[in-house]
């Protein structure tokens, strides 16, 4: 089946320092999200993506959307301590169901 | 608050049992969605629903099933639980079907402990 391969798997920083995490696929995605997830929590929608090429800007995070269509990016600048969570990329694939496939998730923690 | 509801929020059942796990869309969204999240394996598309009608079907076991109701909300059916079963179950919504803009929210799940 598709799989996205997102690395690093997990992150230990300083706080203040910038993060920078991505996720790749052997198939091509119509759409790229970014969600973040906290112990007992669902997924947060953090960035969606819908257009090769497309970078976009929430705040301090940015993503950009792989101009192959099988990749894409999330950085987060000037991380702070409630950044820690895990973070997931999700693709959506050129079919008419809508449903996501998830990266394997990159924990981040951060030392203040 | 992402606007998806799901009940219960924690649920404790003994191996052999059944459970039905319950979510309410965003309003107006007329695709739900259920995964499930463990340790091992990451989060894992199950089933999808669109307006009443499975949409798309992932890695539900036999023993699983779902439906959507003519007011949109969904339940997720769990039946000879084994020990293996225990996950967190999440529930997500969106406006439509097509993958295009198809933006995707997620209820805070449903955490089955099989005993």
């Amino acid at each position: 089946g598709q799989q996205l391969n997102q690395s690093p798997q997990s992150m230990f920083i300083q706080e203040g320092e910038d993060v920078s995490m991505n996720c790749t696929s052997s198939s091509i995605f119509n759409t790229w999200l970014w969600y973040k997830q906290e112990p007992g929590e669902g997924p947060v929608l953090l960035i969606a993506l819908y257009k090769a090429g497309e970078l976009t800007s929430n705040g301090r995070l940015t993503a950009q959307f792989g101009i192959t269509r099988k990749d894409s990016f999330l950085n987060i600048s000037a991380s702070i301590p409630s950044d820690v969570g895990i973070y997931f990329c999700a693709g959506q694939l050129p079919s008419n169901t809508g449903k996501l496939i998830f990266g394997q998730g990159t924990t981040l923690q951060v030392k203040p | 608050d992402s606007g998806v509801t799901q009940t219960p929020k924690h649920l404790i059942t003994a191996t052999g049992q059944r459970v039905t796990l319950r979510c309410s869309p965003r309003s107006g969204d007329l695709s739900v969605y259920w995964y499930q999240q463990s340790l091992d394996q990451g989060l894992q598309f199950l089933i999808q629903y669109y307006n009443g009608e499975e949409r798309a079907k992932g890695n539900i076991l036999e023993r699983f099933s779902a439906q959507q109701f003519p007011d949109l909300h969904s339940e997720l059916n769990l039946s000879s639980l084994e020990l293996g079963d225990s996950a967190l179950y999440f529930c997500a919504s969106s406006g439509g079907g097509r993958s295009s803009g198809n933006t995707i929210y997620f209820g805070e799940g449903s955490w089955l402990t099989v005993v």
